[in-house]
């Protein structure tokens, strides 16, 4: 069974730093493309980050280009967003996703990232 | 940026009847990058079709998906209970986005 266990998200103030991690497991990583898409309370779906098998290709919304970095460690079947210079738009819950064919065929439940002093 | 304009944004049906769900495109899509989910509340977003018209692992045949170019369209044949959610199109040019939403209601 494919399981997808997003952490690290909480509360934190503008201008400061939080690293989202999201285990996997029941596929095998690193023949899979994986993502980062987020939510803001009551609002659609946003892509934020993309990041191929190897880490040979990676993408950025336009919204947090500069700011976000994504990254995976195939040995350890885990996928990692760091972010820096945190704004209140960036409040979301944020999944963690697989790509199969150029879409999402699984999702984490997500962890919730409030921004806020 | 491929901007996707989802219609109607809320869909009042009762159980049986037809959804006829709309995506629209800004510029043309490969037929290949166009997905359709489905999303409950507190849930995360469930894939029911990719590729267009090709139904995830899993999802009922009553959900269907056509199009090309920049017009994709989703169709729940018969409305059952468990479908009135938000849906969502999502597209792969060279970034990834997703539509608006469309709400399918109890009437």
């Amino acid at each position: 069974e494919v399981q997808l266990v997003e952490s690290g998200g909480g509360l934190v103030q503008p201008g400061r730093s939080l690293r989202l991690s999201c285990a996997a497991s029941g596929f095998t990583f690193d023949d899979y493309a994986m993502h980062w898409v987020r939510q803001a309370p009551g609002k659609g779906l946003e892509w934020v980050s993309g990041i191929s098998w190897n880490s040979g290709s990676i993408g950025y919304a336009d919204s947090v280009k500069g700011r976000f970095t994504i990254s995976r460690d195939n040995a350890k079947n885990s996928l990692y967003l760091q972010m820096n210079s945190l704004r209140a738009e960036d409040t979301a819950l944020y999944y963690c996703a697989k790509e199969l064919a150029a879409a999402f065929d699984y999702w984490g439940q997500g962890t919730l990232v409030t921004v806020s002093s | 940026e491929i901007v996707l304009t989802q219609s109607p944004g809320t869909l009042s049906l009762s159980p049986g009847e037809r959804a006829t769900l709309s995506c629209r495109a800004s510029q043309s899509v490969s037929s290949s990058y166009l997905a359709w989910y489905q999303q409950k509340p507190g849930q995360a977003p469930r894939l029911l079709i990719y590729g267009a018209s090709s139904r995830a692992t899993g999802i009922p045949d009553r959900f269907s998906g056509s199009g090309s170019g920049t017009d994709f369209t989703l169709t729940i044949s018969r409305l059952e209970p468990e479908d009135f959610a938000v849906y969502y199109c999502q597209q792969y040019g060279s970034l990834w986005t997703f539509g608006q939403g469309t709400k399918v209601e109890i009437k």
